[in-house]
């Protein structure tokens, strides 16, 4: 149990095109989702928190209006990342929680999406 | 200084041999101390949590923290070739910010185990 699927895996786009990713949780309800980024050599930087139902907030140093998240629905997180740029190439991994008040540890990662930005 | 440090490695080992893996942190906050494997371009996937300090044994891995030094350890015995991943430590306190608690990650050790 507990898998967190993302598609796509890889995307490759334009500078100025926008990019949508997604986020799943396959078999359980994920109440809070987390998008991190995470460039070559670097750590996970968390990007953001969304929960269900509510707006998505974004750690210090993320633009919210460039990288929208939308948590629609208990099994699904989406991350638009709006006007691409060369800079925004990164691996993008989200990882989702069951539910609230659950330790920190208890979030399942997704195998994230490489995006590339020509 | 970073809140979570982690030497990047790269760090070759022989089959069989005793892997120390360690990060140190300043943040004496943390309560939670994970340790993640990466395979190359996947998610990362949960080995080892201790909470405070203390160590902790699951088959061929170790985990001690030890928080008066602001530091931790994964220890994997015999290593094997399948072993060879990034290993990411994180670290997270007690701190509620509306029922979430943020994991703040270390750089990642890439080991490799060969045969």
């Amino acid at each position: 149990g507990a898998v967190v699927s993302q598609h796509p895996s890889r995307v490759i786009c334009k500078s100025g095109t926008s990019v949508k990713i997604e986020c799943r949780s396959l078999d359980f309800q994920a109440t809070t989702m987390f998008w991190y980024r995470q460039f070559p050599k670097q750590s996970l930087m968390l990007m953001a928190t969304s929960n269900e139902g509510s707006k998505a907030t974004y750690e210090q140093g993320v633009e919210k209006d460039k990288f929208l998240i939308n948590h629609a629905s208990l099994t699904l997180s989406t991350l638009t990342v709006t006007s691409a740029h060369p800079e925004d190439s990164s691996f993008y991994i989200c990882s989702a929680r069951r539910g609230l008040n659950i330790l920190s540890y208890e979030q399942y990662f997704g195998p994230g999406t490489r995006l590339t930005v020509t | 200084q970073k809140e979570v440090e982690q030497d990047p490695g790269p760090l070759s080992v022989p089959e069989g041999a005793i892997v120390s893996l360690n990060c140190t942190y300043s943040n004496s906050a943390f309560q939670y101390f994970m340790w993640y494997r990466q395979y190359s371009r996947k998610g990362p996937e949960l080995l080892m949590y201790t909470y405070s300090s203390g160590n902790k044994e699951d088959g061929r891995f170790t985990a001690q923290v030890d928080k008066s030094s602001k530091y931790i350890s994964l220890f994997i015995r015999d290593s094997q070739p399948s072993d060879s991943a990034t290993y990411l430590c994180a670290m997270s306190g007690t701190e509620h910010q509306g029922g979430s608690e943020k994991l703040v990650f270390g750089k990642g050790t890439k080991l490799t185990v060969n045969p």
